[in-house]
């Protein structure tokens, strides 16, 4: 059973647009979320993070959202460049859970020039 | 120089054969951990060692077996695979602590014929 879910395979956007990448979680004690990016031929480089006592967290074009009682969160990439297009893992762990990071299956965002 | 590096970067290898992944940190950090990527599948956690000691085997076969002499250097010994086991191989590590983010290197292509 998949703990981090991210239901969409793929995305395209058009250049200069919004890409909003989802994830859902199921488990109750992840409280830090992680979004990862990671291009072919490479591995996943962290992008952005966001605790559970925040609702969001931006850094340049980049911002996530976090919904605790929906156990959802959101990556917003305003604007999109070509150069995103890569992979769009999101992930999540415990704080007191030890070591362990639980990854969804990733999105593939194309942005279109 | 990369901070985490994998080899090699790519692996062909029979079901009988018998071979080893190498990781190296040059972070400083002190847990290292094993990750499986398979085609649209999220990343699987495999192995976490944490100044060298094992912390969590994610009910991973025996025919993979991890060796972790020292907090810089991760191996995964192979042998008697199965062509299913064919995957991306990502090592990545961190420092001990609270909502540590996670260092990959690029990872091993395994291709089990």
């Amino acid at each position: 059973d998949q703990q981090v879910k991210q239901n969409s395979p793929s995305l395209s956007v058009q250049e200069g647009r919004i890409s909003i990448l989802n994830c859902d979680y199921t488990n109750s004690m992840f409280d830090y979320f992680l979004w990862y990016k990671k291009y072919p031929a490479e591995g996943p480089t962290f992008l952005i993070s966001i605790s559970s006592i925040k609702d969001k967290n931006e850094d340049g074009r980049f911002t996530v959202f976090l919904n605790k009682s929906a156990k959802h969160l959101s990556l917003h990439i305003v604007p999109s460049q070509p150069g995103d297009s890569a992979v769009y893992f999101c992930a999540a762990s415990e704080e007191t859970g030890g070591f362990k990071t639980i990854f969804g299956a990733g999105t593939r965002l194309f942005v279109k020039a | 120089e990369t901070g985490v590096t994998q080899t090699p970067r790519h692996l062909v290898m029979g079901m009988t054969n018998k071979k080893s992944l190498k990781c190296e940190q040059h972070l400083g950090h002190n847990a290292m951990y094993w990750y499986k990527q398979s085609a649209k599948k999220p990343l699987e956690l495999m192995f976490v060692y944490n100044f060298k000691e094992q912390t969590e085997n994610n009910s991973v076969p025996s025919r993979f077996s991890p060796e972790c002499p020292n907090s810089s250097h991760l191996f995964l010994h192979l042998h008697t695979l199965q062509p299913e086991d064919s995957a991306l191989y990502l090592c990545a590590s961190t420092s001990v602590g609270l909502n540590e983010k996670l260092f990959f290197g690029s990872g091993t292509q395994l291709s089990v014929l």
